[in-house]
């Protein structure tokens, strides 16, 4: 089955602490991309990857890290957590990053920074 | 900022046609208009988009009107299952990167 694959599903964690927020998509897709949705600000975008060792910040990048070392995976790491990066983040990818391309999600990961 | 307008909510009656409708009236001629909606807190689902022309798909029609500057979703036999938040979205570019501009969405309840 075509999928985004996110892990975990739920992570609460300390301040400070690093943590990797894994992404994998079996779609064979060249554009990913990391988005955070707060109530009442929707969704935004973090980073987002155009091909593999292509990466570039969106519009909230600050305190997170991406890498693309392969097509499939797009990790999201936050070096040193900080409650104000507790949210719902959602790892989407696309066949390429044109406007005709639909951007499909994946089922998201509910981080708690304490 | 968002390119759309919708109304916050919605009910439809199950087995009805649910209609949906967004107004986008700063779109630009190469900007798709994308439709994704979302159930609780998961993944945004992907429904349908288009550029100008009215597309149909297995989930949806999209109708866009001539001059662009609003559609309307259209499912066409709604289930409760359909119940969810639904984001008309307009996807421009910036810089290099073909952004997706998300607003509030319309929260569409189907009744039984």
């Amino acid at each position: 089955e075509a999928q985004v694959t996110q892990n975990p599903r739920y992570l609460i964690t300390v301040t400070g602490k690093k943590l990797t927020v894994t992404c994998s998509q079996n779609m064979n897709h060249e554009y990913m991309s990391w988005y955070r949705q707060d109530p009442g600000l929707g969704l935004r975008q973090i980073y987002y990857s155009m091909n593999v060792e292509v990466t570039d910040k969106g519009d909230v990048p600050e305190g997170y890290k991406v890498s693309r070392k392969e097509k499939r995976n797009f990790p999201l790491i936050l070096e040193s957590p900080s409650p104000n990066q507790t949210s719902l983040y959602f790892c989407a990818s696309s066949f390429s990053e044109t406007m005709n391309s639909p951007l499909h999600f994946g089922n998201g990961t509910r981080l708690t920074v304490t | 900022d968002a390119k759309t307008t919708q109304p916050p909510s919605m009910d439809c009656a199950e087995g009805r046609a649910a209609n949906l409708p967004c107004n986008h009236s700063t779109i630009s001629g190469n900007e798709y208009v994308y439709w994704y909606r979302q159930i609780h807190s998961q993944g945004p689902q992907y429904i349908i988009h288009g550029l100008k022309n009215n597309e149909t798909n297995e989930m949806a029609s999209l109708i866009i009107t001539e001059d662009r500057k609003s559609s309307t979703l259209i499912l066409p036999h709604a289930t409760l299952r359909d119940t969810a938040v639904y984001y008309c979205i307009v996807r421009v570019a910036m810089d290099s990167n073909y952004q997706l501009i998300w607003g509030a969405g319309t929260k569409l309840i189907i009744k039984p």
